[in-house]
């Protein structure tokens, strides 16, 4: 149980362009999502934290209107680069968190590595 | 400042040897402290999770434990096996019920045959 889904695994893009990266929570609900980047050899950096139907919370030096995150519904939370550029070329891993019996334990996607060209 | 430190240089053991790496934190008051695996190119995996209240948690050829006067955990691996080679990260929560965690920068364990 508790399996985290994301969609693409991988993305190349050119400058300038919008990508979408997909998070779903396959067999649970996840009430809390949390969107991380991870550049070569360095640990996770939280983004944001979003919560169903309520605007996400984003950490300080995160641009939200260039990192735009959905948490439409209780298995999906979208994060959308807009306007890309190569210096956010990084691994984008989503996590969730929901009504299970170690609700402090965040339940990892695969990850989408972005590159824009 | 706050900070949370594992040894950054890879940890390499001979087969069946006990790996243990250290986790680090200042300038935090966590609750728990969790455990992850994450393989090249993969989301982390959640191993164990230990609470403020517990010394040592165990799980299978797994052991942490958590020293919060120390401000430390220590996560074991005994019998270790080339599989286990990974890196391994710790994460503490950043603060009470928002359910974020701050994760160190990982240690890469190298188990020979």
């Amino acid at each position: 149980g508790a399996v985290v889904s994301q969609h693409p695994s991988w993305v190349i893009c050119k400058s300038g362009t919008s990508v979408k990266i997909e998070c779903r929570s396959l067999d649970f609900q996840a009430t809390t999502m949390f969107w991380y980047r991870q550049f070569p050899k360095q640990s996770l950096m939280l983004m944001a934290t979003s919560n169903e139907g309520s605007k996400a919370t984003y950490e300080q030096g995160v641009e939200k209107d260039k990192f735009l995150i959905n948490h439409a519904s209780l298995t999906l939370s979208t994060l959308t680069v807009t306007s890309a550029h190569p210096e956010d070329s990084s691994f984008y891993i989503c996590s969730a968190s929901g009504v299970l019996a170690r609700e402090e334990t965040q339940y990892f996607g695969p990850g989408t590595r972005l590159l824009v060209l | 400042s706050q900070k949370i430190e594992q040894n950054s240089e890879a940890l390499n053991i001979q087969e069946g040897k006990t790996a243990t790496l250290t986790c680090n934190y200042t300038n935090y008051s966590p609750a728990y402290l969790q455990w992850y695996r994450q393989d090249p190119g993969r989301g982390p995996v959640f191993l164990l999770l230990i609470r403020e209240n517990e010394k040592e948690k165990r799980k299978e050829r797994l052991k942490v434990t958590f020293d919060t006067t120390l401000k430390q955990s220590l996560f074991h691996i005994t019998a270790s096996q080339p599989a286990d080679s990974a890196t391994y990260l710790c994460a503490l929560d950043a603060s009470s019920n928002t359910g974020k965690l701050i994760f160190g920068q990982g240690t890469t364990l190298q188990v020979k045959p």
